[in-house]
């Protein structure tokens, strides 16, 4: 079990440009969650996937983010034309399928975005 | 309105001393999950307890403990026997329905141990 693991940890980047990050679940997940932490704040969910099909977005999700999941293992988050507003700590998450013992979801560590 | 209120955005605890960390919640499903995560200041969320809203019995790990008083819709960490290291942000969050729905979090409360 290695673990959640998201790439790159930290971005800069300028306004109105597009990024893209990874997330890498564990292996036997099926369910694979992004949410958005700002400063000060709990993490707010953006949209989740079981195995490639997403299931949900939230209305934080603009037109400008969008999410893949191709083969139901790992997963990009693409935000298209950053703004200042964009800058936070974007994590995801990976969950086994439902069953007893089964309903934590283990986070990776995060990538820090910076929009300058 | 608020799904998770956590109304302590600041509390200190003595080294050794037990702490207790406030979160009520509000759903109308019967059925969700509440849980709470650490995150130091490395960045990373750690699963500390989970409390299923059928559980007859408060969860406990280790020196984590949940206070489950689901007619006041509250769910409280309890930590025992303080420890520097247990010095971070400390986050409820609540699953509604079946299943391994997304997490709700409330806006956490930071903890400071100090020696």
């Amino acid at each position: 079990d290695t673990g959640v693991s998201q790439d790159p940890r930290h971005k800069i980047t300028k306004r109105g440009q597009n990024v893209t990050f990874r997330c890498d679940p564990i292996s036997e997940h099926n369910r694979l969650y992004w949410y958005r932490q700002t400063l000060g704040q709990g993490p707010e969910f953006l949209t989740y996937f079981q195995n490639e099909a997403q299931l949900e977005k939230s209305r934080l999700l603009s037109d400008r983010f969008s999410a893949e999941r191709p083969k139901g293992s790992f997963s990009t988050l693409e935000i298209q034309r950053t703004e200042q507003g964009d800058s936070a700590m974007y994590l995801c998450a990976s969950s086994r399928p439902w069953g007893p013992g089964s309903y934590e979801q283990y986070f990776g560590p995060g990538t820090r975005l910076t929009v300058t | 309105a608020q799904k998770i209120t956590q109304t302590q955005p600041g509390m200190f605890v003595q080294e050794k001393e037990a702490v207790t960390l406030d979160c009520t919640y509000d759903t109308s499903d019967p059925s969700y999950g509440l849980f709470w995560y650490k995150q130091p200041s490395s960045g990373e969320m750690i699963f500390l307890i989970y409390q299923g809203s059928y559980d007859q019995q408060n969860a406990t790990e280790g020196r984590y403990s949940l206070n489950f008083q689901k007619a006041r819709k509250s769910a409280n960490l309890v930590i025992s026997a303080s420890q520097l290291g247990d010095s971070a942000m400390y986050f409820c969050a609540m699953r509604e329905g079946r299943g391994n729905t997304p997490l709700v979090f409330g806006k956490g409360t930071r903890l400071s141990v100090i020696a």
